[in-house]
């Protein structure tokens, strides 16, 4: 199993420009979130999805969308990129129903973002 | 915000045994205690978790005091690879409530 996968590892955008970030995972998890970390702070949750179907917003939402295109896949898009939005972004997931004893959160690598 | 506090950073002596506290005093009855580290930028990864019993697996373990308003992990022989930031969390043991992260402590581990 791979786990939770993401690409891509870097990207360089200039102001304004556009991106979809992708996640995906091989565990047969329900619930996916993501996350951006920036330098010297701790991991902040921008969207979640508890189930397929279903994205609720996290502490930092503003100028992210997120889809989930079926259970395995959770994107995260910047419509129009800003530099605030420069950070490592991480996907996880969790499987609450059939893991509810540690109800386990696994991540991805992260995705070094820069926007100029 | 977290609801959790702890220590910026702690220093550890390759081999010894490395004990990071953590203050959860508004804990609610439901919500358990969890732990997870973040090596260099990798993404986090879960250690232990625990609600009022003291637990232990093969990373780590876990004390919470009787009045679950605080407790500490221990790595009981902490090696180089220890070095990382650990991040304690409390949260509702089972659904799908997203984890709360806060700064967590950088653990560096000293040959």
């Amino acid at each position: 199993n791979a786990g939770v996968t993401q690409t891509p590892k870097f990207q360089v955008l200039k102001t304004g420009q556009s991106m979809t970030l992708q996640c995906a995972q091989d565990m047969n998890h329900n619930s996916m979130y993501w996350y951006r970390q920036d330098p010297g702070m701790g991991l902040r949750l921008i969207y979640y999805s508890a189930s397929e179907g279903t994205t609720d917003k996290g502490e930092v939402p503003n100028g992210y969308n997120v889809s989930r295109l079926n259970k395995r896949e959770f994107s995260l898009r910047l419509e129009s990129a800003a530099p605030s939005q420069t950070s490592v972004y991480f996907c996880a997931s969790s499987d609450p129903i059939q893991g509810a004893i540690s109800n386990e959160q696994f991540f991805g690598p992260g995705t070094r973002l820069t926007v100029l | 915000d977290a609801k959790t506090t702890q220590p910026p950073s702690m220093d550890c002596a390759e081999g010894r045994a490395a004990n990071l506290p953590c203050n959860h005093s508004t804990i609610s009855g439901n919500e358990y205690v969890y732990w997870y580290r973040q090596i260099h930028s990798q993404g986090p990864q879960y250690i232990i978790h625990g609600l009022k019993n003291n637990e232990t697996n093969e990373m780590a373990s876990l004390i919470i005091t009787e009045d679950r308003k605080s407790s500490t992990l221990i790595l009981p022989h902490a090696t180089l690879r220890d070095t990382a930031v650990y991040y304690c969390i409390v949260r509702p043991g089972s659904g799908n409530t997203p984890l709360v992260f806060g700064k967590g402590t950088r653990l560096s581990v000293i040959a």
